[in-house]
């Protein structure tokens, strides 16, 4: 049973196209993530959804536009994409009325820009 | 400026003996400690966390002990295993500001038998 999943786990485009990655988790949790992990492998927080209500927004360019169309959803839908933009993106949920604040993190989704 | 890191270099051991990673932090205040496994190719696992007021917990072969005078927070695997060699994530949980996890870099950990 996948708790955490994205697709594509692979993407390979070229510059200044439109893309999209979905996440779904079967989790029951409130809150869901996006991540980005660069070359140096540090990871980084980009936004996070509470009950579909964005709550953080980190210092992203507006090319990313977060979309969560339920609890269990949040796509990352990417236009313009640079040669910057190549990295691991994992999307993550919690339960944030847990006190814990553990996250999940999906597979992973690869994406190189040419 | 705000930093967290951790040993930049990677930790080589032999199995069986204890591993200690470090994760230290400047200029955060964060209300609990998290360290997550990253093995190649896939996301993070969470392994454990630890609150502020917590000065040691425990799971299995893993320890986790968090100082928030000296800003550190070491992890340890005892009995190691050549099964335990993956990259290790320490990340402050910045309950305010909707929850954030603010990740180290990694250690990279080789366990050889």
């Amino acid at each position: 049973d996948t708790a955490v999943s994205q697709t594509p786990k692979y993407l390979v485009t070229q510059m200044g196209n439109d893309k999209s990655i979905k996440c779904e988790q079967n989790l029951g949790h409130d809150t869901m993530y996006w991540y980005k992990q660069d070359s140096k492998k540090f990871l980084k927080i980009m936004f996070s959804y509470n009950n579909k209500e964005l709550i953080i927004n980190e210092t992203v360019p507006n090319r990313f536009s977060p979309k969560s169309p339920d609890k269990a959803h949040l796509n990352l839908h990417i236009n313009s994409l640079e040669l910057g933009d190549s990295a691991v993106y994992f999307c993550a949920s919690s339960r944030r009325t847990s006190g814990y604040n553990e996250q999940f993190f999906g597979p992973g989704t690869r994406l190189t820009v040419l | 400026s705000q930093k967290i890191e951790q040993n930049s270099e990677a930790l080589n051991i032999q199995e069986g003996k204890t591993a200690t990673l470090t994760c230290n932090y400047t200029n955060y205040s964060p209300a609990y400690l998290q360290w997550y496994r990253q093995d190649p190719g896939r996301g993070p696992v969470f392994l454990l966390l630890i609150r502020e007021n917590e000065k040691e917990k425990r799971k299995e072969r893993l320890k986790v002990t968090f100082d928030t005078t000296l800003k550190q927070s070491l992890f340890h695997i005892t009995a190691s295993q050549p099964a335990d060699s993956a990259t290790y994530l320490c990340a402050l949980d910045m309950r305010s500001g909707g929850n954030k996890l603010v990740f180290g870099a990694g250690t990279i950990l080789r366990v050889k038998s």
